[in-house]
């Protein structure tokens, strides 16, 4: 299952709301979909997972929602810590990646 | 605390061969299903390689099918990957992970270059 995230870039101030997509080629079986944050150097994070359950210690400013082929990931108000690069995957078919959206501070 | 630890990485040349390990502390290793994640230079996240509980089912991404052979030792709580036939597009920072119910934890992963 082919996974597009859009933007591929998106520039932002801390305060300002996120809103990150990911649209899938085919239906996701069961929303078997995560959203994962990584910064430079470091491993992927799981933020969410079945498109909507936070991972254990995520803050709740963090939120997916969607179901069958598109997805969103908000992040309601940016923390300086939140600028990352943001990856959504889908596990209900094999595991697959999209490329990614950059969070950049504007 | 879960911990995931790689080695192994390292430099290669074209058509060598490569055995990354993981060792995993902080959880009942057993009980986990685990992965290989790959990331290039600049690029995203690839899934490379998934072993069951048991180690009796092993699934791999069609980039890495027959060159590639992930295992486990649940005595050692070890994660492998024999990484044969290497080739300068499997250049990559190599990832371990537990699955539940998918990537839940991650190591800081091992980096292979495969380059003359």
């Amino acid at each position: 299952i082919v996974l597009t995230q859009t933007p591929g870039t998106l520039s932002l101030s801390p305060g300002d709301r996120a809103t990150l997509s990911c649209r899938a080629g085919q239906s996701v079986p069961s929303n078997y979909l995560a959203w994962y944050q990584q910064k430079p150097g470091q491993a992927p994070r799981l933020l969410i997972y079945g498109a909507s359950i936070r991972a254990t210690g995520i803050p709740d400013r963090f939120s997916g929602s969607g179901s069958g082929t598109d997805f969103t990931l908000t992040i309601s108000r940016l923390e300086p810590e939140d600028f990352a690069v943001y990856h959504c995957q889908q596990y209900g078919r094999s595991y697959t990646f999209g490329q990614g959206t950059k969070l950049e501070i504007k | 605390e879960v911990q995931l630890l790689e080695s192994g990485g390292g430099l290669v040349q074209p058509g060598g061969s490569l055995r990354l390990s993981c060792v995993a502390s902080g959880f009942t290793f057993n009980t986990y299903a685990l992965s290989w994640v790959r990331q290039a230079p600049g690029k995203g996240l690839e899934w490379v390689s998934g072993i069951s509980v048991s180690g009796g089912a092993t699934y791999y991404a069609d980039s890495v099918k027959g060159r590639f052979t992930i295992s486990r030792d649940n005595s050692k709580n070890t994660l492998y990957l024999q990484m044969n036939s290497l080739r300068a597009d499997d250049t990559a920072v190599y990832y371990c992970a537990r699955e539940y119910p998918t990537l839940d934890y991650w190591g800081q992963g091992t980096r292979v270059t495969v380059s003359s």
